[in-house]
């Protein structure tokens, strides 16, 4: 099992433009879960998805912010207008059952400049 | 505010010394589990201890649940170099999904 793949693994771009990142969760989890974090603000739930349905996106920041999960081995997330205070490392996880335990990817390290 | 708080924040000891860490949270739960973060890495599960255990061991880990004190503590016996990260735990007070807190940094000097 390759774990939780993500990518890139950093991201360097310039405010105002598009930036996806990539997550391939474990095959046969059913829930996978965006995570944000920063040293201001910690480890931020973004949104999470059970069975490629979207279920909470409360943590979503802004409009510019989107997540999709087209089928079960493959979601992204997207901001277009990138700013710089969306710099952060960025982590996808899975789980089989919301609660139990999670495996993380090594994260996106984005910079917005 | 936060379901799942450590204490302390930040941890320095050395080498072969043991470190527990502390969580406190608010309300009822299923679960607990532990997860460790090396600077730069994913979080990584360590441990999961459920709400009708009082104790759970892996390893150089020990793990106590205290649920009449809605609280927990993980021990590192022996501590290594290695051991430096940060270690989170979580809660299922939520129901559908974990609840992190803010995580305790562990350093161990050589």
């Amino acid at each position: 099992d390759a774990g939780v793949i993500q990518s890139p693994r950093h991201e360097v771009t310039e405010m105002g433009q598009e930036v996806t990142l990539r997550c391939k969760p474990i095959s046969g989890h059913d829930y996978l879960f965006w995570y944000r974090q920063t040293m201001m603000r910690g480890l931020e739930l973004l949104i999470y998805f059970n069975n490629n349905v979207p279920i909470d996106d409360s943590g979503m920041p802004e409009d510019r912010f989107s997540a999709k999960m087209p089928n079960a081995s493959f979601s992204t997330l997207k901001i277009q207008p990138s700013e710089p205070r969306d710099s952060a490392v960025y982590f996808c996880a899975s789980s089989l059952l919301g609660v139990s335990r999670y495996t993380f990817g090594s994260g996106t390290r984005l910079t917005v400049v | 505010s936060q379901q799942g708080e450590e204490d302390p924040q930040a941890l320095s000891i050395q080498e072969g010394e043991n470190a527990t860490m502390n969580c406190s949270y608010k309300t009822s739960i299923n679960n607990l589990q532990w997860y460790r973060q090396n600077s730069g890495r994913g979080l990584v599960h360590l441990i999961l201890i459920r709400s009708n255990e009082r104790e759970k061991h892996s390893g150089r880990l020990r793990v106590t649940l205290d649920t009449s004190k809605k609280s927990s503590s993980l021990l590192i016996t022996a501590s290594r170099a290695a051991d430096t990260a940060s270690y989170f735990c979580a809660t299922d007070a939520s129901g559908s999904r974990l609840t992190f807190g803010e995580g305790t940094q562990l350093t161990v000097n050589p």
